[in-house]
């Protein structure tokens, strides 16, 4: 299958900072990305959806200031926490989508603890 | 009504046990269908894809009955390592691209 890769895959952060966390499709270019976060024992939510070359879609009670997201090839896409707290700790995972397919393959994950 | 939904699990079996997990979608636009499987505190992962003609993958069998939007994957010979969550994942096209992904099935093989 395709390949996606995340990084970093653990960071922990003081309160305030700001994470930035990269996701690349190393063996096909994806022109959709998606961003994904998980609590423990819990489905995956969806965060947003993100275009290469357009502004990503952000779901329902997500805050599109707070989680940057920036897709400028169609490699790579960033997610940016910004001013993290406690509650934003999480396991953050990143999809990409085969054009031809429909079939979604996820990079590794990111484990995010604010302090 | 949820759009994907799932047996609620978890599926306790021993060793060499078939299992079966049905899946039921609400979305008569939905296009594609995939199982992934998700091990503790790993990203998902593509188990396979399924198609209205059924497919299967050594002990690993995906079917789709579209008239009764509901999908399928049977587990033959379970192993000790089979033992994950098991998503089923709908495509819905239909006033744009959406993924729907069930709440997951977990199954526990037991030696």
């Amino acid at each position: 299958g395709a390949v996606v890769s995340q990084h970093p895959s653990r960071v922990i952060c003081k309160s305030g900072t700001s994470v930035k966390i990269e996701c690349r499709s190393l063996d096909f270019q994806a022109t959709t990305m998606f961003w994904y976060r998980q609590f423990p024992k819990k489905s995956l939510m969806l965060m947003a959806t993100s275009n290469e070359g357009s502004k990503a879609t952000y779901e329902q009670g997500v805050e599109k200031d707070k989680f940057l997201i920036n897709h400028a090839s169609l490699t790579l896409s960033t997610l940016t926490v910004t001013s993290a707290h406690p509650e934003d700790s999480s396991f953050y995972i990143c999809s990409a989508r085969l054009r031809t397919t429909y079939e979604q393959y996820f990079g590794p994950g990111t484990r995010l603890t604010v302090t | 009504r949820k759009e994907v939904e799932q047996d609620p699990g978890p599926f306790n079996v021993p060793e060499g046990a078939t299992v079966a997990f049905n899946c039921t979608y609400s979305n008569s636009a939905s296009q594609s269908f995939f199982w992934y499987r998700q091990d503790c505190r790993k990203e998902p992962k593509l188990l396979m894809s399924v198609y209205s003609s059924g497919n299967e993958d050594g002990r690993f069998t995906a079917q789709l009955n579209r008239a009764s939007q509901y999908i399928s994957l049977l587990i033959r010979d379970s192993k000790l390592s089979d033992s994950a969550t098991y998503l089923c994942v709908v495509n819905i096209r239909g006033g744009g691209f959406k993924t729907i992904f069930g709440a997951g099935t977990r199954l526990f093989v037991k030696a």
